[in-house]
């Protein structure tokens, strides 16, 4: 079965700063990874995914992300934070097969202070 | 882009009545469609799996007396909460599958309170 496991539930940068946040996954076969981000009371906003091909993946916003296989990684990284980035972000997984559901992580809050 | 809509945004009902959520795809067809759960400081668990013209495949845990889903149409498929309770006081989200690409929308999403 796969699964999704977000280390940190809450992240705080300063503006400016690099921002990492954490997403390690289980799956059997070849994931599809996703990112998404959340805006309160709103509904989730794409920000990058990997199928197949490149490792690093470019999204929306300046954040980008690595599909590590050795690690079962996807890790979202942005070079310098911005007030506007503070949200809930998700990881997802989904087995390959576009007609199967989403997998999420719990989530992790990011904070940006000036 | 695609766009998938959910009406209503936010709906407000008395414990024991039902409330229908609505999940549309508005410029593509969508004959797999997605309905999620999320509670307050929490992920999203998928509820349910709903296919046009058959019946949907819920998850474990997840009664499908209570929350009921119809997927009449290529572009509608809507979820009904019976007998509706506190603790079913949820955002609810959707999700369409393009028939065309394989890709996945999510909808904006409906807060349901039950008081």
């Amino acid at each position: 079965a796969q699964s999704v496991t977000q280390l940190g539930s809450h992240v705080s940068v300063s503006e400016g700063a690099l921002v990492l946040l954490r997403c390690n996954y289980s799956s059997s076969v070849p994931p599809y990874l996703f990112w998404y981000v959340q805006y309160p009371n709103q509904g989730l906003q794409l920000l990058l995914k990997y199928t197949t091909g490149a490792t690093l993946v470019k999204g929306i916003n300046g954040f980008e992300a690595e599909f590590k296989k050795s690690e079962t990684s996807f890790h979202l990284t942005k070079p310098s934070a911005h007030m506007s980035d503070a949200a809930e972000y998700f990881c997802a997984v989904r087995e390959g097969q576009a007609g199967t559901a989403l997998i999420f992580g719990k989530g992790t809050t990011l904070s940006v202070s000036s | 882009g695609a766009v998938v809509s959910q009406h209503p945004s936010w709906v407000i009902c008395k414990s024991g009545t039902s409330v229908k959520i609505e999940c549309r795809s508005l410029d593509f067809q969508a004959t797999t469609m997605f309905w999620y759960r999320q509670f307050p400081k929490q992920s999203l668990m998928l509820m349910a799996t709903s296919n046009e013209g058959s019946k949907a495949t819920y998850e474990q845990g997840v009664e499908k007396d209570k929350f009921l889903i119809n997927h009449a149409s290529l572009t509608l498929s809507t979820l009904t909460v019976t007998s509706a309770h506190p603790e079913d006081s949820s955002f609810y989200i959707c999700s369409a599958r393009d028939l065309g690409g394989g890709k996945q929308y999510f909808g904006p999403g409906t807060r349901l309170t039950v008081t």
